[in-house]
């Protein structure tokens, strides 16, 4: 079974502090993304990587970044966490063209 | 460009009777369109995907969806809904056939709430 592992479930951080939010994938997948999810938003893209250490931003890259040092694992910093920033994160991963597995997500309240 | 709309935010239906969700997308290049539920508190399950074979696909757990292009559509149906369809439902969108980054990028739709009444 493919699994994406998001290692984090549940955080609560102070405004200001960096976060990281850490995937893994272990199906050599080249494809990673990272959305989050808001109630009546859906799902919305961050940022996601086609290769190792290659990234694009998603509709939503504003106080985010990412990190993609080696293939299986993808990272999502908050470099300065704030309130409007809590919300639950899903990493994803994929080959190109094929199914896209999802993470279980990873809940973050900043306070 | 390409964009996903889910027509409804919210669907109640009595458990027995017949499930649709309606899913409207637009795209620029040739799409591959999914189905994926989402359970409280839980990660995104694909349900089922189209990627231009047959335009009827079946999914998981009975459901299926149609892929209408003159209609711009992929609705998902099931005939008779369980308890256990409750859940949040996403339609998404992908390019296929369009080169570079554009080729992994995802487009989901709101979202639909789908409660099962006894």
């Amino acid at each position: 079974d493919v699994k994406v592992t998001q290692s984090s479930r549940y955080l609560v951080k102070r405004t200001g502090e960096k976060v990281f939010l850490e995937c893994v994938q272990d199906m050599d997948h080249e494809n990673m993304f990272w959305y989050r999810q808001d109630p009546g938003l859906g799902l919305r893209l961050i940022y996601f990587s086609y290769d190792v250490k290659m990234k694009e931003k998603g509709d939503i890259p504003e106080g985010y970044s990412v990190s993609r040092e080696k293939k299986e694992r993808f990272s999502l910093i908050l470099e300065s966490a704030s309130t409007n920033q809590t919300s639950m994160y899903l990493c994803a991963s994929s080959f190109t063209g094929n199914t896209i597995y999802f993470g279980e997500g990873s809940w973050l309240t900043v306070v | 460009a390409q964009s996903v709309t889910q027509l409804d935010s919210h669907v109640s239906v009595s458990e027995g009777t017949p499930v649709l969700l309606r899913c409207n997308y637009s795209s620029s290049y040739s799409p591959s369109l999914f189905w994926y539920v989402q359970h409280p508190n839980k990660g995104l399950q694909l349900l089922l995907k189209y990627t231009s074979a047959a335009t009827l696909v079946k999914g998981i757990n009975g459901f299926e969806a149609e892929f209408k292009k003159s209609e711009t559509s992929f609705h998902l149906t099931k005939p008779s809904a369980h308890m256990s369809d409750a859940a949040e439902y996403f339609c998404v969108v992908r390019p296929t056939g369009a080169g570079g980054t554009s080729y992994g990028k995802l487009t989901f739709g709101q979202g639909t709430i789908l409660t099962v009444h006894p």
